[in-house]
């Protein structure tokens, strides 16, 4: 159980446009994911807490406008990377917590942005 | 604010060999700590997590962990080592939502 996926798993875009990333918990509602990016050879840093039906929370330094999030349901969340640039290329990674259980996160497989 | 650290950056072992892999927390209040464990090209599993009670926690696969709030510490623990350890480690600091992970531990266990 507790499984969250991730998708696309890699994309390759154009700078200046924009990209979807989805997490979805399979077999679990999740009332808060989470969004982090990785930095190769680095650590998971947050970007930012969203939870259902409400607007996400931001780590300082991430751009609200830049990076749109979108907690629709129990099971979906969106990261939309807008107007793309080659320094927005990383590694995102979603994680889903179960109501109830805010300490506990489950990570997706991620998601390998790379902007040309 | 809270922070994490990981004092080995890149550890290599043989196999059988014993290991322990530093972890320091900075927050004074009440703190949720956790070992994530990431497998070469798969994603991030929890190894085992503290929370209250017991400060030797008993995690998967034999692993192990010791919360001394003395030291601010939560070092991961095993006492022999596979080959199929090889993998990067996370110790991570929940508190009140706000997750704050170490830059990770590079584990390679020699056949």
């Amino acid at each position: 159980g507790a499984v969250v996926s991730q998708h696309p798993s890699w994309v390759i875009c154009k700078s200046g446009t924009s990209v979807k990333i989805e997490c979805r918990s399979l077999d679990f509602q999740a009332t808060t994911m989470f969004w982090y990016r990785q930095f190769p050879k680095q650590s998971l840093m947050l970007m930012a807490t969203s939870n259902e039906g409400s607007k996400a929370t931001y780590e300082q330094g991430v751009e609200k406008d830049k990076f749109l999030i979108n907690h629709a349901s129990l099971t979906l969340s969106t990261l939309t990377v807008t107007s793309a640039h080659p320094e927005d290329s990383s590694f995102y990674i979603c994680s889903a917590s179960p109501p109830g259980q805010s300490y506990e996160q489950y990570f997706g497989p991620g998601t390998r942005l790379t902007v040309t | 604010a809270q922070s994490v650290s990981q004092h080995n950056h890149h550890v290599i072992l043989s196999e059988a060999a014993s290991l322990e892999l530093g972890c320091n927390y900075s927050y004074g209040g009440t703190v949720n700590l956790f070992w994530y464990v990431q497998y070469p090209g798969q994603h991030l599993q929890l190894l085992l997590k503290y929370f209250s009670g017991d400060p030797l926690v008993k995690g998967i696969k034999g692993f192990e962990a010791e919360f001394i709030k003395s030291k601010f510490s939560f070092n991961l623990r095993k006492p022999s080592v596979q080959w199929s350890d090889t993998a990067e480690y996370f110790c991570a600091a929940i508190n009140a939502g706000k997750s704050t992970f170490g830059d990770g531990t590079t584990l390679t266990v020699k056949p």
